[in-house]
Parts: structure tokens; sequence; C-alpha cells
């Protein structure tokens, strides 16, 4: 079956701007998490949603939304970038909301902040 | 101070060379264990869970333990094809079990 699918793959943005990115779990996964992953500080939970409302939230400014939608897709979005939020954004489905801990994780949208 | 410590950072074997990966966490409370295996440029792929102490979990090559403070993740005889980085998240119990991932050991495999 089709896994995690997340677009755009790639971006390059400039400071100030805002960016969406989305995220289509795996059919009949109603879990979604986002994780922000960079080399030094490793992978950050953001926040997960689960039948449309957000679950859980990590240690992350207001910048930094999501929603769900009633098929489950998902969006994240950041507002007034920083060259700090250049990371690689991944997504990841579950079954249940943060039980099991097993998570099927897209590729992932690598955001580039200029 | 970090809930998951992973080492070595990275990790150079031969074709063959069997080792093994540590992953130490401080939860009060352990419900979960999870390695990882994440390829570059690529999303984690879930290899294992483990939840309680003694517990071993197999595949392939690939071998996970679990102690109260640490799991290994034992490499034996490993391939080329094995060279990715290996992560280890923690689920603590109680609360909202957001698993807490460590920063991962770089494993690279020469033929």
């Amino acid at each position: 079956k089709a896994g995690v699918t997340q677009t755009p793959r790639y971006l390059i943005k400039t400071r100030g701007q805002q960016v969406t990115l989305s995220c289509s779990p795996i059919s009949g996964h109603r879990s979604v998490s986002w994780y922000q992953q960079t080399p030094g500080q490793g992978l950050q939970f953001l926040f997960e949603y689960f039948s449309e409302t957000q679950r859980n939230k990590g240690n992350f400014p207001g910048r930094f939304s999501g929603r769900q939608f009633s098929n489950s897709r998902s969006e994240m979005n950041v507002s007034t970038l920083e060259l700090g939020d250049s990371a690689l954004y991944l997504c990841a489905s579950s079954l249940k909301v943060s039980g099991t801990g097993e998570l099927f994780f897209g590729e992932g949208s690598r955001l580039t902040v200029l | 101070e970090d809930q998951v410590t992973q080492s070595p950072e990275a990790l150079r074997l031969q074709e063959g060379e069997s080792s093994s990966l540590n992953c130490s966490y401080t939860v009060s409370g352990l419900r979960g264990l999870f390695w990882y295996r994440q390829d570059p440029g690529k999303g984690p792929e879930f290899l294992f869970t483990l939840y309680s102490a003694g517990e071993e979990k197999e595949k392939e090559r690939l071998k996970a333990t679990l102690t109260k403070k640490e799991s290994f993740l034992h490499i034996t005889a490993p391939k080329p094809e094995d060279s990715a980085t290996y992560l280890c998240a923690v689920q603590e119990s109680g609360g909202s079990y957001i698993p807490t991932f460590g920063r991962g050991t770089s494993l690279i495999v020469h033929p």
C-alpha cells in the first residue's frame, strides 16, 4: 500500500516568508505527527493531530502551526521564516494517537531559508 | 540533559565486522523503546519495538536488546547495505507518550 507522501520535497524561501507543507498519511491511519530534523538537534517533535484535533504540541514558537482535514491529510505552516528554520520536516502517520510509537515516516520536505 | 543518548555518534566497520550500537535513556518509566533506520535523504524506517528489560528482537543481521537503562542494537556480519543512521526513540509511561529521539549513530560499512 502507498506510504506517507509529503510535498513539496524541496523548497527554498527567504527570511520573513511563510511556507505550507503537506502530508498524506497511509490509508487508514488517523494520526499524523510532524517532526523537525536538523544536524544539531536531531528529531524534534512539533505536533500531533488525530481526527482533526491537535492532541500534542512540542516546544516550538507559535509561528509553527498545523491542521488536519477530515480525510486525515495534514498541513503545517511556518510563518515569518527565520534562518534557523532550515531543516528537514518529517511527517509520520500511525494507526493510534501516540499509542504504539510505531511511526511510518514520509521522505520529508527539505526547507532552506536564505 | 538529553533523555536519550546514543553512542557512538559515528561508526565505521569493515564488511563482516560485527559491532553494537548503544542507546541509553533516563526516563523514570519506560513504555516502549524503538529503533529506526534512516537512509540519506529519506525518512526513518521502523525496525523494532522493545517494552521490557530482557526482551530481544531480531531481523536479519540486526538484534535489539533492552535493559533497565539502555538498549543495544547488535549488527552481525554487516554488509555495505546496512550503512545508514540508526535512531533510537523512547516513549515514557504516563503523559503524552510522544517518543523522544536520540541523535542517532551513523554507520558506514566498507566492502
